[in-house]
């Protein structure tokens, strides 16, 4: 069965470094989305892009992150400057039309210290 | 941000007997709704779904039913098994030409099906 990957599954970095979250999702996909978990808190949208370009952002989305499509088949979360409260699981989700279920990945924890 | 609720931060019941658990939202746009089943250190698995012009859909032992004028939609797995003991989630998405079909989810329901 076709599935969202995800790599690393665990990050931990200090505060104020650059993360790079890599995911790719399912080949025939054209809906792409990023999540995060704060432990013991909802999964809250972050961002989603379609069409090489980002369609809409949360407020938790600011100037410090960024999404990029490169090639094709990854699909990236850069966070420029590490905060502690990034800490979180990140996930990636696709779906192949607007209205199907969206498919998740198995998170990236990330830990910054 | 509470447009989707889930109220019951935790459920337990026998195996064998029914599940239910519940959401609530608040936003009338929601026209598509979904419930995902999450274990620790993975990512939230699809369930099922509901378009808000049905009332009810049933796949196996899980049915989730709609009630769009008191907006809350509930799932019920019969018969609950141990293997089911997990982090449910209610998601809602508006799917309308130019919206984004991102999900909003609600807390979530930690339920626990005993042997």
């Amino acid at each position: 069965e076709p599935e969202v990957t995800q790599t690393p599954s665990h990050q931990v970095t200090q505060m104020g470094q650059e993360v790079i979250l890599r995911c790719v999702p399912i080949s025939n996909h054209l809906y792409f989305y990023w999540y995060r978990q704060i432990l013991g808190q909802k999964v809250e949208f972050l961002v989603s892009f379609y069409n090489n370009e980002i369609s809409e952002k949360s407020e938790i989305f600011d100037d410090q992150f960024s999404v990029e499509r490169p090639d094709g088949s990854n699909f990236t979360l850069k966070i420029r400057s590490t905060k502690l409260e990034d800490s979180a699981m990140y996930f990636c989700a696709s779906k192949g039309d607007f209205s199907g279920e969206l498919f998740f990945g198995e998170g990236s924890r990330l830990t910054v210290l | 941000d509470q447009q989707v609720k889930q109220n019951s931060p935790s459920l337990s019941v026998q195996e064998g007997r029914i599940s239910i658990l519940n959401c609530d939202y608040t936003n009338s746009m929601f026209d598509y709704f979904l419930w995902y089943k999450k274990y620790p250190a993975e990512g939230p698995t699809f369930l099922i779904s509901i378009s808000s012009i049905k009332d009810k859909n049933e796949d196996g032992r899980f049915t989730v039913f709609l009630n769009k004028s008191a907006k809350h939609l509930s799932l019920h797995i019969v018969p609950s098994q141990p293997g089911d003991s997990a982090v449910y989630f209610c998601a809602a998405s508006v799917l309308v030409s130019g919206n984004t079909g991102k999900l909003i989810f609600g807390q979530g329901t930690t339920l626990q099906v005993k042997p």
